[in-house]
């Protein structure tokens, strides 16, 4: 069974910087055919895609906040670590993880388990 | 630009079947895409993958009310004999080399 569960901080303040963790079981960070994203969503709006890594240590990360993230993994612990600087109010969020597919797999690049998420909220 | 358009809402009555759609930016009509359901105040969930020629694999314990098409650039995902339980937002979701693509998601209000 696939199981991937969130933590970190319920509050941070505006320039700090988030680091959250993502615990997965049921599959193997040194899987070569999966790997481990990270999505956010404000209150009422859409999903958006942070980053994502694979099991050979390729990263990615969203354009528009390049700058700010960082993503690694600690294969032995089964966790994902997701640190974003300089927070801002803007970027309170439901966070959560998704065990993610490489693209030329059966299931492509889609999201197949999430995580159930975790609140962040970002104020002094 | 890899972008994903969806409409913001759509309703049908119980018992009934609702289609949504998903339109793919130009120059990307061959990809494949995802559907996400999330119920109200719950994470998302792995609903189905989607081919552009129609071929769909649904996930772990995905009823069979839930149904993928294709046609061109437009990706579907038709949810028939429509429950209580099937209101929430619904996101397709796309990918390429080194990016992931979320529509803006569709709203599904069952009357």
């Amino acid at each position: 069974q696939v199981t991937l569960k969130e933590s970190g901080p319920v509050l941070v303040k505006p320039t700090e910087t988030l680091t959250l963790t993502c615990t997965v079981s049921g599959f193997s960070l040194s899987n070569a055919r999966m790997g481990v994203s990270w999505i956010r969503q404000p209150p009422g709006k859409a999903l958006e895609w942070l980053a994502h890594i694979f099991s050979n240590d390729e990263k990615s990360y969203n354009a528009s906040l390049n700058s700010r993230l960082t993503i690694s993994k600690d294969t032995s612990k089964s966790q994902v670590v997701l640190t974003m600087t300089n927070m801002d109010p803007v970027d309170t969020a439901t966070y959560y993880c998704a065990r993610v597919g490489r693209v030329d797999t059966p299931k492509g690049g889609a999201f197949d388990y999430w995580g159930q998420g975790t609140l962040v909220t970002v104020s002094s | 630009q890899l972008v994903l358009t969806q409409s913001p809402s759509a309703s049908a009555s119980l018992g009934a079947s609702v289609k949504l759609t998903c339109t793919l930016s130009s120059g990307h009509s061959s990809y494949a895409i995802a559907w996400h359901q999330q119920l109200p105040e719950r994470g998302p969930r792995y609903l189905m993958n989607l081919n552009s020629d129609g071929s769909h694999s649904k996930g772990d314990g995905i009823p069979d009310r839930f149904s993928g098409s294709s046609s061109g650039a437009e990706r579907y995902l038709t949810i028939s004999s429509l429950q209580s339980e099937d209101e929430g937002e619904y996101y397709c979701q796309t990918w390429g080399t080194g990016i992931r693509v979320f529509g803006t998601g569709t709203k599904v209000t069952v009357l």
